[in-house]
Protein backbone atom coordinates (compact mmCIF):
# COMPACT_ATOMS: atom_id res chain seq x y z
CA UNK A 1 0.00 0.00 0.00
CA UNK A 2 0.98 3.56 -0.49
CA UNK A 3 3.43 4.70 2.42
CA UNK A 4 3.31 8.37 4.14
CA UNK A 5 6.51 9.28 6.06
CA UNK A 6 7.06 11.81 8.66
CA UNK A 7 10.15 13.30 9.58
CA UNK A 8 11.27 14.09 12.43
CA UNK A 9 9.58 10.92 14.50
CA UNK A 10 10.33 12.74 17.30
CA UNK A 11 11.71 16.44 18.45
CA UNK A 12 12.80 18.03 21.72
CA UNK A 13 12.66 22.04 21.45
CA UNK A 14 13.29 24.91 23.60
CA UNK A 15 10.48 27.27 24.32
CA UNK A 16 10.53 30.19 22.06
CA UNK A 17 11.99 27.88 19.11
CA UNK A 18 10.74 26.86 15.47
CA UNK A 19 9.81 23.42 14.84
CA UNK A 20 9.26 22.23 11.33
CA UNK A 21 7.79 18.87 10.38
CA UNK A 22 7.92 17.12 6.97
CA UNK A 23 5.14 15.09 5.61
CA UNK A 24 5.61 13.34 2.61
CA UNK A 25 4.31 10.68 0.15
CA UNK A 26 6.33 8.00 -0.67
CA UNK A 27 5.33 6.50 -3.53
CA UNK A 28 2.52 8.53 -4.74
CA UNK A 29 1.34 11.99 -5.43
CA UNK A 30 -0.52 13.67 -2.92
CA UNK A 31 -2.61 16.87 -3.94
CA UNK A 32 -4.22 17.23 -0.47
CA UNK A 33 -2.57 16.69 2.60
CA UNK A 34 -4.45 17.15 6.54
CA UNK A 35 -2.71 17.73 9.48
CA UNK A 36 -3.98 16.45 12.81
CA UNK A 37 -2.92 17.38 16.64
CA UNK A 38 -3.43 14.43 18.96
CA UNK A 39 -2.98 14.83 23.11
CA UNK A 40 -2.02 11.73 25.35
CA UNK A 41 -5.36 9.85 25.47
CA UNK A 42 -7.42 11.94 23.08
CA UNK A 43 -8.73 11.68 19.66
CA UNK A 44 -7.08 13.08 16.56
CA UNK A 45 -7.85 16.81 15.92
CA UNK A 46 -7.55 18.31 12.64
CA UNK A 47 -5.70 21.46 12.30
CA UNK A 48 -5.55 22.24 8.19
CA UNK A 49 -5.99 21.03 5.06
CA UNK A 50 -2.63 21.34 3.01
CA UNK A 51 -3.92 21.62 -0.83
CA UNK A 52 -0.74 21.95 -3.22
CA UNK A 53 0.17 25.01 -4.78
CA UNK A 54 -2.54 26.72 -2.85
CA UNK A 55 -2.88 28.57 1.21
CA UNK A 56 -3.82 25.94 3.44
CA UNK A 57 -7.39 25.67 5.20
CA UNK A 58 -7.10 25.82 9.12
CA UNK A 59 -10.03 24.70 11.13
CA UNK A 60 -11.35 27.18 13.66
CA UNK A 61 -9.50 27.67 16.42
CA UNK A 62 -6.16 26.73 15.02
CA UNK A 63 -4.09 29.69 14.42
CA UNK A 64 -2.44 30.01 11.08
CA UNK A 65 0.10 32.21 11.99
CA UNK A 66 1.77 30.02 14.56
CA UNK A 67 1.07 26.82 12.53
CA UNK A 68 2.65 27.29 8.99
CA UNK A 69 1.70 24.46 6.52
CA UNK A 70 3.25 24.70 2.87
CA UNK A 71 2.64 22.53 0.32
CA UNK A 72 5.24 23.29 -2.65
CA UNK A 73 5.10 19.57 -4.04
CA UNK A 74 3.06 17.34 -4.98
CA UNK A 75 4.77 14.88 -2.43
CA UNK A 76 5.70 17.27 0.79
CA UNK A 77 4.01 19.34 3.32
CA UNK A 78 5.33 20.50 6.00
CA UNK A 79 4.42 22.12 9.38
CA UNK A 80 6.22 24.58 11.04
CA UNK A 81 5.43 25.34 14.65
CA UNK A 82 6.66 28.71 15.41
CA UNK A 83 7.61 30.09 18.69
CA UNK A 84 7.04 26.46 20.33
CA UNK A 85 5.64 26.80 23.58
CA UNK A 86 5.41 24.12 26.45
CA UNK A 87 1.34 23.64 25.40
CA UNK A 88 2.42 23.00 22.20
CA UNK A 89 4.03 19.35 23.10
CA UNK A 90 1.77 16.81 21.50
CA UNK A 91 1.46 14.54 19.05
CA UNK A 92 1.54 15.60 15.12
CA UNK A 93 -0.21 13.50 12.29
CA UNK A 94 -0.05 13.98 8.90
CA UNK A 95 -2.30 12.00 6.44
CA UNK A 96 -2.06 11.90 2.50
CA UNK A 97 -4.91 11.75 -0.42
CA UNK A 98 -3.98 8.90 -2.97
CA UNK A 99 -7.23 7.34 -3.87
CA UNK A 100 -7.46 6.62 -0.41
CA UNK A 101 -6.28 8.10 2.63
CA UNK A 102 -2.99 7.45 4.51
CA UNK A 103 -1.51 8.67 7.74
CA UNK A 104 2.02 9.47 8.60
CA UNK A 105 3.94 7.96 11.71
CA UNK A 106 3.31 10.76 13.27
CA UNK A 107 6.05 13.26 15.07
CA UNK A 108 6.14 13.43 18.66
CA UNK A 109 7.00 17.01 19.61
CA UNK A 110 8.27 18.37 22.91
CA UNK A 111 8.80 21.67 23.95
CA UNK A 112 10.70 22.70 27.29
CA UNK B 1 -23.90 17.49 17.12
CA UNK B 2 -20.75 14.82 17.39
CA UNK B 3 -19.96 13.33 14.06
CA UNK B 4 -18.79 10.00 15.39
CA UNK B 5 -19.52 9.17 18.99
CA UNK B 6 -17.60 6.07 20.87
CA UNK B 7 -19.06 6.05 24.32
CA UNK B 8 -16.62 3.18 25.73
CA UNK B 9 -13.70 4.88 26.71
CA UNK B 10 -12.04 1.20 27.92
CA UNK B 11 -12.45 -2.08 27.55
CA UNK B 12 -10.98 -5.41 28.77
CA UNK B 13 -11.23 -8.59 26.92
CA UNK B 14 -9.84 -12.04 28.30
CA UNK B 15 -7.47 -13.46 25.43
CA UNK B 16 -8.82 -15.79 22.73
CA UNK B 17 -12.70 -14.57 23.10
CA UNK B 18 -14.21 -12.20 21.00
CA UNK B 19 -14.78 -8.41 21.75
CA UNK B 20 -17.21 -5.48 20.03
CA UNK B 21 -16.45 -1.53 20.61
CA UNK B 22 -19.15 0.19 19.55
CA UNK B 23 -19.31 3.16 17.54
CA UNK B 24 -22.33 5.82 16.32
CA UNK B 25 -22.15 7.91 13.64
CA UNK B 26 -24.48 11.31 12.27
CA UNK B 27 -24.50 12.48 8.82
CA UNK B 28 -27.16 13.50 6.40
CA UNK B 29 -24.79 12.50 3.37
CA UNK B 30 -26.14 9.59 1.62
CA UNK B 31 -23.12 8.88 0.87
CA UNK B 32 -20.26 8.09 3.46
CA UNK B 33 -17.61 5.91 4.50
CA UNK B 34 -16.64 3.96 7.58
CA UNK B 35 -13.36 3.64 8.78
CA UNK B 36 -11.71 2.02 12.03
CA UNK B 37 -7.85 2.43 12.95
CA UNK B 38 -5.90 0.45 15.50
CA UNK B 39 -3.39 3.24 17.54
CA UNK B 40 -1.05 1.26 19.54
CA UNK B 41 1.49 3.05 21.71
CA UNK B 42 3.86 3.97 18.77
CA UNK B 43 1.49 5.99 18.09
CA UNK B 44 1.22 5.29 14.31
CA UNK B 45 -2.59 4.22 12.82
CA UNK B 46 -3.06 1.43 11.48
CA UNK B 47 -6.14 0.79 8.92
CA UNK B 48 -8.24 -2.14 9.96
CA UNK B 49 -11.55 -1.75 8.19
CA UNK B 50 -13.88 -0.28 5.83
CA UNK B 51 -17.88 0.15 5.30
CA UNK B 52 -19.18 2.09 2.93
CA UNK B 53 -22.61 3.58 3.12
CA UNK B 54 -24.29 1.61 -0.46
CA UNK B 55 -22.11 -1.51 0.90
CA UNK B 56 -24.84 -4.19 1.16
CA UNK B 57 -22.85 -6.58 3.64
CA UNK B 58 -20.95 -6.12 6.38
CA UNK B 59 -17.29 -5.74 6.20
CA UNK B 60 -14.76 -8.40 6.97
CA UNK B 61 -11.12 -8.36 7.51
CA UNK B 62 -9.71 -11.79 9.17
CA UNK B 63 -10.25 -11.03 12.80
CA UNK B 64 -12.01 -8.10 12.32
CA UNK B 65 -16.10 -7.52 11.00
CA UNK B 66 -17.70 -5.03 11.41
CA UNK B 67 -21.57 -4.55 12.42
CA UNK B 68 -23.26 -2.17 10.42
CA UNK B 69 -26.76 -1.12 11.21
CA UNK B 70 -27.44 1.74 8.69
CA UNK B 71 -30.91 2.72 10.42
CA UNK B 72 -29.50 2.33 13.89
CA UNK B 73 -25.98 4.43 12.52
CA UNK B 74 -23.86 2.60 14.32
CA UNK B 75 -20.69 0.48 12.76
CA UNK B 76 -19.37 -1.49 15.92
CA UNK B 77 -15.89 -3.36 15.49
CA UNK B 78 -16.14 -6.75 16.57
CA UNK B 79 -12.37 -8.50 16.97
CA UNK B 80 -12.45 -12.11 17.40
CA UNK B 81 -9.91 -14.40 19.46
CA UNK B 82 -8.50 -11.67 20.62
CA UNK B 83 -4.31 -11.49 21.13
CA UNK B 84 -2.46 -9.68 23.53
CA UNK B 85 -0.96 -7.67 20.50
CA UNK B 86 -4.72 -6.40 20.02
CA UNK B 87 -4.61 -4.07 23.06
CA UNK B 88 -4.06 -0.89 21.88
CA UNK B 89 -6.66 2.63 20.88
CA UNK B 90 -9.39 2.03 18.48
CA UNK B 91 -10.52 5.04 16.74
CA UNK B 92 -13.28 4.74 14.40
CA UNK B 93 -13.75 7.66 11.75
CA UNK B 94 -15.92 8.64 9.14
CA UNK B 95 -15.22 10.60 5.81
CA UNK B 96 -18.94 11.74 4.48
CA UNK B 97 -19.69 12.14 0.76
CA UNK B 98 -17.51 10.43 -2.22
CA UNK B 99 -14.50 12.24 -2.37
CA UNK B 100 -11.74 9.84 -1.02
CA UNK B 101 -9.87 13.45 0.06
CA UNK B 102 -12.68 14.56 2.32
CA UNK B 103 -11.52 14.99 5.75
CA UNK B 104 -12.01 12.37 8.45
CA UNK B 105 -14.03 12.98 11.37
CA UNK B 106 -12.26 10.68 14.31
CA UNK B 107 -14.30 9.78 17.23
CA UNK B 108 -12.98 9.76 21.05
CA UNK B 109 -11.94 6.10 21.01
CA UNK B 110 -12.07 2.91 23.34
CA UNK B 111 -8.81 1.67 24.98
CA UNK B 112 -8.91 -2.35 24.51
CA UNK B 113 -6.73 -4.31 26.84
CA UNK B 114 -6.54 -8.01 26.47
CA UNK B 115 -5.77 -9.92 29.69
CA UNK B 116 -3.91 -13.36 29.17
Amino acid sequence: GAVVSQHPSWVICKSGTSVKIECRSLDFQATTMFWYRQFPKQSLMLMATSNEGSKATYEQGVEKDKFLINHASLTLSTLTVTSAHPEDSSFYICSARDREQFFGPGTRLTVL
Amino acid sequence: AQKITQTQPGMFVQEKEAVTLDCTYDTSDPSYGLFWYKQPSSGEMIFLIYQGSYDQQNATEGRYSLNFQKARKSANLVISASQLGDSAMYFCAMREGRNTGNQFYFGTGTSLTVIP
